[in-house]
């Protein structure tokens, strides 16, 4: 079975560009969560879907926007980018949003450079 | 707001044990969980505790006392492998996200 897959994997962009970083979970997983990862700290959490709603969202700014369609795969997306954004993105997959004894299944993330 | 306490960093010798405390200070508690993250990889889970009490993984434990707020992750015949960051994460809540601490950087040498 295939793990969480996470595109791209590397991504430079320039400040105030925009862009969509994409998620797909594991195969059954209804339930997708984002999280920002700088450098030397652990993982932000910046929002939680489950059955294509909204669940969960954490303290980021309206440039953050995120969706999951229809077959639970999900998208992030950065508008105005700062240089402030640059980071690991991390998209995590469980079965329903609780899930707490299987844990997350985290991809290998993006790693978003802005210059 | 929430907080998690970890050590940032530990080093330890090959063979040994080694002990990674987390205290947490959070608006409701659904239990501890812990991660593994080797350089340029992903989170990988590790352990829950959603009671008091050991929780034993082959070589990992994990250890919780909700009523002093605090868990910890006990690596025993420590290798080299196990050189990672180690995350311990709450959930505030039955359906809530995972927050998690900073993070403690396990260095294991010779």
């Amino acid at each position: 079975d295939a793990g969480v897959t996470q595109s791209p994997t590397h991504l430079i962009k320039t400040r105030g560009q925009h862009v969509t970083l994409r998620c797909s979970p594991i195969s059954g997983h209804k339930s997708v969560s984002w999280y920002q990862q700088v450098l030397g700290q652990g993982p932000q959490f910046i929002f939680q879907y489950y059955e294509k709603e909204e669940r969960g969202r954490g303290n980021f700014p309206d440039r953050f926007s995120a969706r999951q369609f229809p077959n639970y795969s999900s998208e992030l997306n950065v508008n105005a980018l700062l240089l402030g954004d640059s980071a690991l993105y991390l998209c995590a997959s469980s079965p329903t949003t609780g899930s707490a004894n299987y844990g997350y299944t985290f991809g290998s993330g993006t790693r978003l450079t802005v210059v | 707001g929430q907080s998690l306490e970890q050590p940032s960093e530990v080093t330890a010798v090959e063979g040994a044990i080694v002990q990674i405390n987390c205290t947490y200070q959070t608006s409701g508690f659904y239990g501890l969980s812990w991660y593994q993250q080797h350089d340029g990889g992903a989170p990988t889970f590790l352990s829950y505790n959603g009671l008091d009490g050991l929780e034993e993984t082959g070589r990992f434990s994990s250890f919780l006392s909700r009523s002093d707020s605090y868990g910890y992750l006990l690596l025993q015949e420590l290798q080299m492998k196990d050189s990672a960051s180690y995350f311990c994460a709450v959930r505030t809540g039955g359906n809530t996200p995972l927050v998690f601490g900073k993070g403690t950087r396990l260095s294991v040498i010779a």
